[in-house]
């Protein structure tokens, strides 16, 4: 069957680092996207990664590798506003989308 | 500002009963999709449509339906036949209906059994 595991639960202190890990097992591979969701809001886009690599943008980082089925999302500076869920999906082989259950974030001052 | 509105916020159905769930969008876009959401659990599909007057069934589509009657317009009934509705319901939009596009999210509709 096809698979994204993501920590449940997060806690970090505003201003450092935090690390959000992806690994995926899925029926082929075509893109693994990272989307931000405040509770009862909507998801929003953060990034999409098709290629090895690490992609910045601003304070948010996405890093892939296909190899592995791994991704993680990494935030930097962080802000009171970054509390929220972050989603991993990935793309599989039929073009379909496979959801992680996310990964609740939880910033402390 | 484009975007997708979807209404109500907030939405309790009764035993036996039908609702409807409006989405609506302003973007242009050719595909749009129904997700449902549960606690600890991934974004589930429901159905989608990539052009008026065709949609397909995804993964959880018993005791729901649809209609795209308008390129703008996608609103979900859940039947008296989903037995376990509560749930956050999302709609959501990409251009053209391809996988890797990234999706544009209505804000969400709760919907909770009394």
């Amino acid at each position: 069957g096809q698979n994204i595991d993501q920590p449940t639960e997060m806690t970090a202190t505003e201003g450092a680092i935090v690390q959000i890990n992806c690994t995926y097992q899925t029926s082929g591979f075509n893109g693994l996207f990272w989307y931000q969701q405040h509770a009862g809001e909507a998801p929003t886009f953060l990034s999409y990664n098709v290629l090895d690599g690490l992609e910045e943008k601003g304070r948010f980082s996405s890093f892939l590798s296909r190899s592995k089925g791994y991704s993680y999302l990494l935030l930097k500076e962080l802000q009171m506003k970054d509390s929220a869920s972050y989603l991993c999906a990935v793309v599989d082989s039929n073009y379909q989308l496979i959801w992680g259950a996310g990964t609740k974030l939880i910033i402390k001052p | 500002d484009g975007g997708i509105t979807q209404s109500p916020k907030y939405l309790f159905r009764k035993e036996g009963q039908n609702v409807t769930l409006s989405c609506e969008q302003n973007l242009n876009h050719d595909a749009m999709y129904w997700y449902r959401q549960d606690p600890g659990q991934g974004l589930r599909l429901i159905y989608y449509s990539q052009i008026v007057n065709d949609f397909q069934k995804g993964d959880i589509a018993e005791g729901y339906s649809v209609s795209r009657e308008k390129k703008e317009s996608f609103p979900l009934t859940v039947t008296s036949a989903q037995k376990n509705p509560t749930a956050f319901y999302l709609c959501a939009s990409t251009e053209t209906g391809q996988g890797y596009e990234k999706l544009f999210f209505g804000s969400g509709t709760q919907l909770s059994v009394l």
